[in-house]
């Protein structure tokens, strides 16, 4: 069946550090891929997302590349800030007649000033 | 050009009530989800809905629970009797006409938190 795997947290990081949250899928076909943020007390927001294979999601500095080879979606970027400290959720949809989402279990990331 | 909106934000129920939650998709969606979220766990995808049709309610429990979209109004999700691990939040998410084309977005509300006591 389809699933999402994604890393434990949480993430603690300083502000201005590097980050990377991996996720990996296990889909029939061609999957269009997407990473999610969840603010504290907020629903979820599309932070990016990529619909083949080698294409790149960026936005407000996050970026993920999606990798057909390793079935990888792992999300990047290069100096984290306070404001980023949320949940990040890796999913999968592979359209069709229901065009459900399939949600990894999130990643809590903590940014400390 | 309001999101999609959920009410209430936050629901208690005592075990065996039922719990109404409500979701009204952005202006010019015709397609409602709802997922499930448990403590320390993704979503979980429950039902997809168009007016006045339920098109996959796969990931619905079998029992006690309902999901409605009329023709006018909110789309409703209904849970009986209520039990403790009902306790959730549960986020609905709209998208366009034309959904089934890869790689669109569903907008998601904020959620109404069911606490059963």
């Amino acid at each position: 069946g389809n699933s999402v795997t994604q890393m434990e947290g949480p993430v603690t990081l300083s502000e201005e550090a590097f980050l990377t949250i991996n996720c990996t899928y296990t889909a029939t076909g061609y999957p269009s891929l997407f990473w999610y943020v969840q603010y504290p007390g907020e629903g979820l927001q599309l932070l990016l997302k990529a619909t083949k294979a080698d294409d790149k999601g960026s936005n407000k500095g996050f970026e993920a590349t999606y990798r057909k080879e390793t079935t990888s979606f792992h999300l990047e970027k290069g100096s984290v800030q306070v404001s980023d400290s949320a949940v990040y959720f890796c999913a999968l949809s592979r359209g069709g007649a229901t065009n459900k989402l399939i949600f990894g279990t999130g990643t809590l990331l903590a940014v400390q000033p | 050009n309001a999101g999609v909106m959920q009410n209430p934000r936050h629901l208690v129920r005592r075990r065996g009530q039922e719990a109404r939650l409500r979701c009204s998709p952005m202006k010019g969606h015709s397609h409602v989800y709802w997922y499930r979220q448990l403590p320390e766990e993704g979503l979980k995808f429950m039902v997809y809905l168009q007016k006045e049709n339920i098109i996959d309610e796969s990931g619905m429990p079998k029992e006690r629970f309902s999901a409605e979209f009329p023709k006018e109004g909110p789309s409703i999700l209904r849970i009986q009797q209520v039990v403790r691990g009902d306790s959730a939040a549960y986020f609905c998410a709209s998208s366009p006409p034309g959904q089934g084309k890869v790689g669109t977005e569903a907008f998601f509300g904020q959620g109404t938190r069911l606490t059963v006591v």
